[in-house]
C-alpha cells in the first residue's frame, strides 16, 4: 500500500498568517491527491482535489500544489474558520491511505 | 439540500453482525461511485469499501475483505454496509461518502458510531 506522510503533525499560526503542510507519497501518484478539512465532530470536507483543483465552494486562499509523491497546501491568509484538522489522501489506487493529519491550532 | 445521512450503528459483540444504511437526497444517486470511509477514535480517516454505480465494481480494504459486503439499491437511493464477525478495530464512525471521481470524497454524511465491545 501507499503511504503518506504529512508534515507538521502540529502547527500554531495567527489570523494573516500564510501557511503551507505538506505531503509526501511512498512512491509516485502522479496528480491523484485530495486534500480535507476537518473540525472536531464533523466530517471531512473536500478542499482540494488532483492535487491543485479547488472544490466549488472553497474560498480561494486555499491551494494546492504538487505531482509525483511531494504535495503542499497553502492557506494563504489564516482566517479563524480554518483552525482545524487538515488531511491528504490518495486516490491513485485503492486502499486510497490518507495522511496522519496536521492539526492547525491558533497561536 | 444534498445529504446523506447513515443509520444502524450501535454496540455489539465481537463476532457480532450489524447492517448500516446511508440515504442519499437532494442530488441523482445512480450516477455516483460511493463509499464507506471509517474513523477511530482519534485517529484519521480510512477507507473501508467502494462501489459502481451498477455495482460490477466492488472493492475492500484488506482489515475488511471476507467480513463486510457492500452494496446499493439505486431505487431507494441508499447504500448499505453488511458487517459480520465484528472486531474491537473495527470500532469506529462510520461514514458514508460520494465519489465524484476515483477515491475522492465530495459529500460526507454525518456518520454512525460501530462499537465492538464485550
Amino acid at each position: 500500500d501507499i503511504q503518506m506522510t504529512q508534515s507538521p503533525s502540529s502547527l500554531s499560526a495567527s489570523v494573516g498568517d500564510r501557511v503551507t503542510i505538506t505531503c509526501r507519497a511512498s512512491q509516485t501518484i502522479s496528480k491523484d491527491l485530495n486534500w480535507y478539512q476537518q473540525k472536531p465532530g464533523k466530517a471531512p470536507r473536500l478542499l482540494i482535489y488532483a492535487a491543485s483543483s479547488l472544490q466549488s465552494g472553497v474560498p480561494s486562499r486555499f491551494s494546492g500544489s504538487g505531482s509525483g509523491t511531494d504535495f503542499t497546501l497553502t492557506i494563504s491568509s489564516l482566517q479563524p474558520d480554518d483552525f482545524a484538522t487538515y488531511y491528504c489522501q490518495h486516490s491513485y489506487s485503492t486502499p486510497g491511505t490518507f495522511g496522519q493529519g496536521t492539526k492547525l491550532e491558533i497561536k | 439540500e444534498v445529504q446523506l445521512v447513515e443509520s444502524g450503528g450501535g454496540l455489539v459483540e465481537p463476532g457480532g453482525s450489524l447492517r448500516l444504511s446511508c440515504a442519499a437526497s437532494g442530488f441523482t444517486f445512480s450516477p455516483y461511485s460511493m463509499n464507506w470511509v471509517r474513523q477511530a477514535p482519534g485517529k484519521g480517516p480510512e477507507w473501508v469499501s467502494s462501489i459502481s454505480t451498477r455495482m460490477t465494481h466492488i472493492y475492500y480494504a484488506d482489515s475488511v475483505k471476507g467480513r463486510f459486503t457492500i452494496s446499493r439499491d439505486n431505487a431507494k437511493s441508499s447504500l448499505y454496509l453488511q458487517m459480520n464477525s465484528l472486531r474491537a478495530e473495527d470500532t469506529a464512525l462510520y461514514y458514508c461518502a460520494r465519489s465524484p471521481r476515483s477515491l475522492t470524497f465530495d459529500i460526507w454524511g454525518q456518520g454512525t458510531m460501530v462499537t465492538v465491545s464485550s
